[in-house]
């Protein structure tokens, strides 16, 4: 059990341009989340796989925002045209489903747009 | 809307001071409530409750649930500072459970 792994640790970009985030969740674990993460605020939902179906999208998932999880096994979620307001911390969490579906996060990418 | 409120947002203590950190909630479709601690990396799954009045229990770590009150606490005793982090409550929804809602954390600095 490696836990869950995000890549990049961290990503500084300009505004306009387009970012890709990518999770690795526990192996065997058939979901997937994403959050965001501001300064001082405790994580927010934004979206759910479970395999490679994406179950629901939180309002805060502009149009300009995707996530896939193609083949049910790691995950990227797509920023385009950023914004300075997109610059938080993006973490991901695999559960193994059931009756408990504990989450267990990544440490998280952390964006920075300028 | 669903939410989560955490109380204190931040505290300071002395090392071997006992805390009590406290979560309260109103969320439609309860499942279960959560804590975590977030040092400066990912959250960390300290306990999951499901059901009122029992304690759940790690070293000196404790946690219960009032479902009736809509409240958690996590109790720390004989602090270290270790224990120094934000500290998470997040409540569970959803038909599967699948919906975390976060409160805002609780900042604890133990000092020596």
């Amino acid at each position: 059990d490696t836990g869950v792994s995000q890549d990049p640790r961290h990503k500084i970009t300009k505004r306009g341009q387009n970012v890709t985030f990518r999770c690795d969740p526990i192996s065997e674990h058939n979901r997937l989340y994403w959050y965001r993460q501001t300064l001082g605020q405790g994580p927010e939902f934004l979206t759910y796989f479970q395999n490679e179906a994406q179950l629901e999208k939180s309002r805060l998932l502009s149009d300009r925002f995707s996530a896939e999880r193609p083949k049910g096994s790691f995950s990227t979620l797509e920023i385009q045209r950023t914004e300075q307001g997109d610059s938080a911390m993006y973490l991901c969490a695999s559960s193994h489903g059931g009756s408990l579906n504990i989450q267990y996060f990544g440490a998280g990418t952390r964006l920075s747009v300028l | 809307e669903d939410k989560v409120v955490q109380s204190p947002l931040s505290l300071v203590v002395h090392e071997g001071d006992t805390v009590t950190l406290n979560c309260s909630y109103e969320v439609t479709n309860f499942r279960s409530l959560l804590w975590y601690k977030q040092e400066k990396k990912a959250p960390t799954f300290l306990f999951m409750l499901t059901s009122s009045g029992i304690e759940k229990k790690s070293g000196r770590l404790s946690s219960i649930l009032d479902k009736k009150e809509l409240f958690s606490i996590l109790n720390i005793t004989a602090t270290q500072t270790g224990d120094s982090a934000v500290y998470l409550c997040a409540v569970g929804s959803g038909g599967s459970n699948y919906k975390l809602t976060f409160g805002k954390g609780t900042l604890l600095t133990v000092n020596p």
